[in-house]
């Protein structure tokens, strides 16, 4: 399967614990994104990367979030001392840019639950 | 980013065909008018995106009137597999890289 992949699939963790998400985009993609989802609600944009460089940010990135994507191909998302509040589905996506066409190829997600 | 309007729920029955509507009436100039359908447990997939007139492809068709103020989806003979929450957004795709989902349109599709 040549899609996008993350791990963990699911993750359950106690408030105040630290968590870190892996996603691999699709091998020739050099932008990946983070979204982060609710029950019931829309994808929410969190951040994008081209290549190694992170070049946008959500207000909803607060300081106790941090992605990376060293040599422009995996990306960690760590999320620091967890508050409820983050529970949520925490999707990737990845996209190569031509012409007009934005498509964006997500991952299953993982999904995050802080007790 | 133009915000969009679209029904919480839509039901239909195998075979028929489904149109969902998307309003969009401060759609700017550069904006293009995607759709992405998403499955439970699953990330958004997406299916088609348009300027104008009629976009087709093997999933669906695109329908945008000339003000642009609004597009219709349209699924041809859905079956089950079809019950998904289908996302209408709109940007400028030439550099606008974040997507803005709105809550979606929920298709339940009944044999």
């Amino acid at each position: 399967d040549t899609g996008v992949s993350q791990d963990p699939r699911h993750k359950i963790t106690k408030r105040g614990q630290n968590v870190t998400f892996r996603c691999d985009p699709i091998s020739e993609h050099n932008r990946l994104y983070w979204y982060r989802q609710t029950l019931g609600q829309g994808p929410e944009f969190l951040t994008y990367f081209q290549n190694e460089a992170q070049l946008e940010k959500s207000r909803l990135l607060s300081d106790r979030f941090s992605a990376e994507r060293p040599k422009g191909s995996f990306s960690t998302l760590e999320i620091q001392r967890t508050e409820q509040g983050d529970s949520a589905m925490y999707l990737c996506a990845s996209s190569i840019r031509f012409d007009a066409v934005n498509e964006q190829f997500f991952g299953p997600g993982t999904r995050l639950t802080v007790l | 980013l133009a915000k969009t309007t679209q029904p919480i729920s839509m039901d239909s029955y195998e075979g028929q065909e489904v149109n969902i509507t998307c309003s969009h009436n401060n759609i700017a100039t550069n904006d293009y008018i995607t759709w992405y359908q998403q499955f439970p447990s699953q990330g958004p997939r997406f299916i088609i995106q348009g300027y104008k007139t009629k976009v087709t492809n093997e999933v669906a068709s695109l329908f945008i009137p000339a003000d642009r103020k609004s597009s219709t989806l349209s699924l041809p003979r859905v079956s089950l597999s079809d019950t998904a929450v289908y996302y209408c957004l709109v940007g400028a795709s030439y550099n606008t890289d974040k997507l803005i989902f709105g809550t979606g349109t929920r298709l339940q599709v009944f044999p």
